[in-house]
């Protein structure tokens, strides 16, 4: 199994740019979702995915569309790129939305946007 | 909604000395817990976790973690720490989804 595999790894944007983050799972999990990480903040939940066709907000969703057509992929959408979206994008998934279930990380991508 | 606290941003411990990174969540119910290693450039990959089986967990790489209910804490131990070590340390609550702490960057010194 690849595992969690997010593409590209490294971006860089000029603002108002759109652009979307790639993220796919080849382990049937039902339950993705994306983090960004930023200093001393930890990672902040974006949106998640509880099976496909479903999404849901997370703790920071402003500025970022989500969708889910199939299980395996969970694109991550900018709509307008803002220097304030300079963070390392984490994908993340598990077996289920059940809350006993780890995730697994993808490698990360680190966007920067002037 | 859930919430998690890690106290130290940095922590620095000789090699051998004890580790101990504290993590404190706020939830009316027992929740789902969870410590992550993130390694320079990497993701993050999963220590251990609790969900309720036991309160005293043991994860990879000689760490554990024990659950006090009473202290709303979860905090991350290990006896003699090495040099590989050295990484951040994320705590992490369940509920709809995860919700992390700030984070405690481990250092150990030779």
């Amino acid at each position: 199994n690849a595992g969690v595999t997010q593409t590209p790894k490294f971006q860089v944007l000029k603002t108002g740019q759109s652009m979307t983050l790639q993220c796919a799972q080849d382990m049937n999990h039902e339950y993705m979702s994306w983090y960004r990480q930023d200093p001393g903040m930890g990672l902040r939940l974006i949106h998640y995915s509880v099976g496909a066709g479903i999404t849901d907000q997370g703790e920071v969703p402003n500025g970022y569309n989500v969708s889910r057509s199939t299980t395996e992929d969970f694109p991550l959408r900018l709509l307008s790129a803002a220097p304030s979206q300079t963070s390392v994008y984490f994908c993340a998934s598990s077996k289920l939305a059940g809350a006993s279930n780890e995730q697994f990380f993808g490698p990360g991508t680190r966007l920067t946007v002037l | 909604a859930q919430s998690v606290t890690q106290l130290g941003s940095h922590v620095s411990v000789s090699e051998g000395a004890l580790v101990l990174l504290r993590c404190n969540y706020s939830s009316s119910v027992p929740p789902y817990l969870f410590w992550y290693v993130q390694y320079p450039n990497q993701g993050l990959q999963l220590l251990l976790k609790y969900t309720s089986a036991a309160t005293l967990v043991k994860g990879i790489n000689g760490f554990e973690a024990e659950f006090k209910k009473s202290e709303t804490s979860f905090h991350l131990t290990k006896p003699s720490a090495h040099m590989s070590d050295a990484a951040e340390y994320f705590c992490a609550v369940s509920d709809q989804g995860f919700y992390f702490g700030s984070g405690t960057k481990l250092n150990v010194k030779p």
